[in-house]
């Protein structure tokens, strides 16, 4: 079965450092690739998604990532993070016959 | 807003109580997800339907009943739960289970098993 693996649990920043938060995904075939964003108290909300293409996506809010098919990663980007950005972050995947699976997700703390 | 809404936002209930959680979708979509949400676990896919057909059944226990009487609406009716199905309970849903196809998730009921 698919699996999908988020480097860091917790990643403590301060407002204008640059982020990279890791997901690697374990299927071999096509997939479809996103990053969800849960802020406090809030819904998952679509951040950026990959289905085909262009394998450097641009999403909401400044964040990008860029799928690596070798290394099978989909690492979620933002070159200058606000403390608005404070939530938890999901990486998901969807192959064919397989249902969306996410990761465990990652904590991002944004100090001001 | 985001198209699913789930009701209610908050529920307690005890070991011996039936209540059940409701999802309705205005997002026209045909695919209706049951996730649980836990601290520290990744989301656990519960439910899967498609026009109205369940297709995944994750190993869930039975005290957990699904039911999608039309492709707008989906139900959790729980019953003897277990204090350690305390979770947030998410309810999403797609345009078809295939690829190139996103989900979207309603706010969640928080759920707290006494």
């Amino acid at each position: 079965a698919q699996s999908v693996s988020q480097h860091n649990h917790h990643v403590i920043l301060s407002e204008a450092a640059s982020l990279e938060l890791g997901c690697n995904y374990s299927y071999g075939g096509t997939v479809n690739l996103f990053w969800y964003v849960q802020y406090p108290g809030q819904h998952l909300q679509l951040l950026l998604k990959y289905f085909s293409g262009d394998p450097l996506v641009k999403g909401i809010k400044g964040f990008e990532a860029e799928f690596i098919k070798s290394k099978f990663s989909f690492n979620l980007r933002k070159p200058s993070v606000q403390w608005s950005d404070t939530a938890e972050y999901f990486c998901a995947a969807h192959n064919y016959g397989q249902n969306f699976v996410f990761g465990p997700g990652t904590r991002l703390s944004v100090l001001p | 807003e985001t198209g699913v809404t789930q009701t209610p936002r908050h529920l307690v209930m005890g070991m011996t109580n039936k209540k059940s959680l409701k999802c309705e979708q205005h997002l026209g979509h045909n695919a209706m997800y049951w996730y649980k949400q836990s601290a520290k676990k990744p989301l656990e896919l519960m439910f899967v339907y498609s026009l109205e057909e369940r297709v995944e059944n994750n190993s869930v226990p039975s005290r957990f009943s699904p039911e999608c009487p039309n492709s707008s609406h989906l139900f959790l009716h729980l019953h003897t739960l277990q204090p350690e199905d305390s979770a947030l309970y998410l309810c999403a849903s797609s345009q078809g289970t295939a690829l190139n196809t996103e989900a979207f998730f309603g706010q969640g009921t928080r759920l707290t098993v006494v």
